[in-house]
């Protein structure tokens, strides 16, 4: 079965501290999708990514597709980043079609 | 920018009772879907939608559920007769191709089934 696992589960840090969250899926993908939820629920996508690296502003996500290995690293965090993070992909257009397989997601909390 | 609209926000039906969730999609968007989150649990997928016809459903999506476009903007899901275990966030998301340009959820629908 086609998995997606994120680590860590759980994740608490301080202000300003360098954050790393992982992605590890199990077979070949066409994109990989960062999302953040918030508490009240609502999802916001934050990349999409097939190959290499993209940033915006404070996040930064790469994606290493030999290994099958992406990261979201968050630089100076800050507590308004206390979310969860959630790693999607899309599986090969041969095998899964449109449809996102979705991790367990990272529960942040940034202290200040 | 703009967003994807899901109403209501919370929905509280009895067991058996027929829901219909809705959403309005971002306009110029061409795929739309459903997923939900049962609560403690990773968001699932249930259906995709392109030109006026489902082009993917996962194993959740039985009879029970269904899918409509009913005029140029709304986008709306539908369960004949709900159960407990349907009790979930349901999300709307739609997106401008198949997978390769990001997906724009709504905020969600929260229903509870008592």
């Amino acid at each position: 079965k086609n998995e997606v696992e994120q680590s860590p589960q759980n994740l608490t840090a301080q202000e300003g501290e360098f954050i790393t969250i992982n992605c590890s899926y199990s077979v070949g993908i066409s994109a990989l999708h960062w999302l953040q939820q918030h508490p009240g629920g609502g999802i916001v996508s934050l990349f999409m990514l097939s190959s290499g690296k993209k940033k915006h502003g404070r996040l930064i996500a790469t994606i290493n597709i030999q290994e099958k290995h992406s990261s979201l690293h968050i630089t100076a965090s800050h507590p308004r980043d206390s979310a969860v993070y959630i790693c999607a992909v899309r599986w090969d257009r041969e095998t899964s079609g449109s449809r996102l397989t979705f991790g367990e997601g990272t529960q942040l909390t940034v202290n200040p | 920018e703009p967003e994807v609209t899901q109403t209501p926000s919370h929905q509280v039906t009895q067991m058996g009772q027929e829901v219909i969730l809705r959403c309005v999609p971002i306009s110029n968007h061409l795929y739309f879907y459903w997923y939900r989150q049962i609560l403690g649990q990773k968001v699932e997928f249930l259906v995709s939608f392109y030109n006026n016809e489902i082009s993917e459903k996962s194993e959740i999506f039985d009879d029970q559920f269904s899918v409509e476009r009913p005029d140029g903007s709304n986008f709306t899901l539908k369960i004949r007769s709900t159960k407990l275990e349907d009790s979930a966030m349901y999300f709307c998301a739609s997106s401008w191709d198949a997978g390769y340009s990001p997906l724009h959820f709504g905020n969600g629908t929260r229903l509870t089934v008592t």
